[in-house]
């Protein structure tokens, strides 16, 4: 059971450019999040998925499309970099609400993304 | 839109001090409460939640106390060791999503 895992770990960009965030989990969970973490800033959420198939904006949503065509993937794309997208991403899952439903959130260990 | 409001910022204690973290909320119309770790360049682990209807929650040496009226919660960490250093982050939910605070980083002294 590996939990959250994100890949890439580490990227460098250059403006412009573009790439996708891939994001898995194993514990069949329905909902998915991405957040991207600043300094001396809280986590802020870009976008979230309450089901496979569905898509939502979060806070933050701008510059940044999603997909979840399969329940345990949910992908962040960027489709042409700016260095204000220079953050630390963090995806995370959570069990749907119900009778043992606690919404805890389970998170991954983050991809540092710089944008030269 | 809910503001979360985390104080202090940083945090120095000798081992074996009691910690007292702080965090604070705007609207109280939220779901659930929760503290959460996250040691550097990792991701965040959940430490304890508190549903809206609860006052407090307790895990080992960890004690969080929720007053939604107030829009207040207190996380207590007794007899602090080197281990706890980390920063702490309070999120609360609101329609399946949470609102972070900025966290309190926590340096306990050997």
């Amino acid at each position: 059971n590996a939990g959250v895992t994100q890949t890439p770990k580490f990227r460098v960009l250059k403006t412009g450019q573009s790439m996708t965030l891939l994001c898995a989990q194993d514990m069949n969970h329905e909902y998915m999040y991405w957040y991207r973490q600043d300094p001396g800033m809280g986590l802020r959420l870009i976008h979230y998925s309450v089901g496979e198939g569905t898509t939502a904006k979060g806070e933050v949503p701008d510059g940044y499309n999603v997909s979840r065509l399969k329940k345990q993937n949910f992908l962040l794309g960027l489709e042409s970099a700016a260095p204000s997208q220079t953050s630390v991403y963090f995806c995370a899952s959570s069990y749907p609400r119900g009778p043992l439903n606690t919404d805890t959130q389970y998170f991954g260990p983050g991809t540092r993304l710089t944008v030269l | 839109k809910q503001e979360v409001t985390q104080i202090p910022a940083a945090l120095s204690v000798p081992e074996g001090e009691n910690l007292v973290l702080n965090c604070s909320f705007t609207d109280s119309a939220i779901y659930n409460l929760q503290w959460f770790r996250q040691d550097p360049g990792k991701g965040l682990t959940s430490l304890l939640l508190i549903q809206s209807s609860q006052r407090e929650q307790t895990s080992g040496r960890l004690n969080a106390s929720l007053d939604k009226s107030s829009g207040r919660s207190t996380l207590y960490i007794a007899a602090s060791q080197p281990g706890d250093s980390a920063t702490y982050l309070c999120a609360v939910t609101v329609d399946y999503k949470l609102s972070f605070g900025a966290g309190t980083t926590v340096t306990v002294r050997a």
